[in-house]
């Protein structure tokens, strides 16, 4: 199975970037979100859907609607520009990522 | 501190074998199920592998199922993922990473450089 994100999102410092996330599984098991800026590995920003690890700033978001879970950075800063991914399961022990996202802070 | 350290990577040829390890500490590495996740340079993140906590259940990816054996040593706080009849497509920057159920994978390992080529 696939997950599906577009490949690139500009946006300016200070305005709203939302990542979608499209797949079949998604209604039926969590999401999950991940940052990875260059040359370092991955980080979790968002997991079970919409939950937030202890660190990551408020300005991260995460909600679902039916095969679809999109990622939002509200109030966007140059820190943020970064690749997104997310994740989730199937039934069998499996998992996937997502196709990931470049953020580019204008 | 939770970390992950894998060992280095390095070249090896087309058909060949290598064998990764991961040693884990700041947790109780054996409550917890572990996995291998790659990157191709330029590319995306690709799930590989995960073994329970125990070691009692693996679980793999299509595109390695065959060829590569995820293993721990719960003595020895240690994550392992042998690979064999390595091929062009397996060049990657390969990552170990804890799982708790539910929670995601977190953390992750500072990653290392595999790369098949003759």
């Amino acid at each position: 199975y696939e997950l599906t994100q577009p490949p690139s999102v500009s946006v300016s410092p200070g305005q709203t970037a939302r990542i979608t996330c499209s797949g079949d599984v998604l209604p039926n098991q969590y999401a999950y979100w991940y940052k990875q800026k260059t040359g370092q590995a991955p980080v979790i920003i968002i997991y079970k859907d919409f939950e937030r690890p202890s660190g990551i700033p408020e300005r991260f978001s995460a909600s679902t609607s039916g095969t679809t879970v999109t990622l939002t950075i509200t109030g966007v800063q140059a820190e943020d520009e970064a690749d997104y991914y997310c994740q989730s399961a199937d039934s069998s022990g499996t998992f996937v990522f997502g196709t990931g996202t470049r953020i580019t802070v204008l | 501190e939770v970390q992950l350290l894998e060992s280095a990577g390095g070249l090896v040829q087309p058909g060949g074998s290598l064998r990764l390890s991961c040693v884990a500490s700041g947790f109780t590495f054996s409550n917890y199920a572990m996995n291998w996740v790659r990157q191709a340079p330029g590319k995306g993140l690709e799930w590989v592998s995960m073994i329970s906590g125990n070691g009692g259940s693996t679980f793999y990816a299509d595109s390695v199922k065959g060829r590569f054996i995820i293993s721990r040593d719960n003595s020895k706080n240690t994550l392992f993922l042998q690979m064999n009849s390595l091929r062009g497509d397996d060049t990657a920057v390969y990552y170990c990473a804890k799982r708790e159920f539910q929670l995601g994978f977190d953390p992750w390992g500072q990653g290392t450089l595999v790369t098949v080529s003759s």
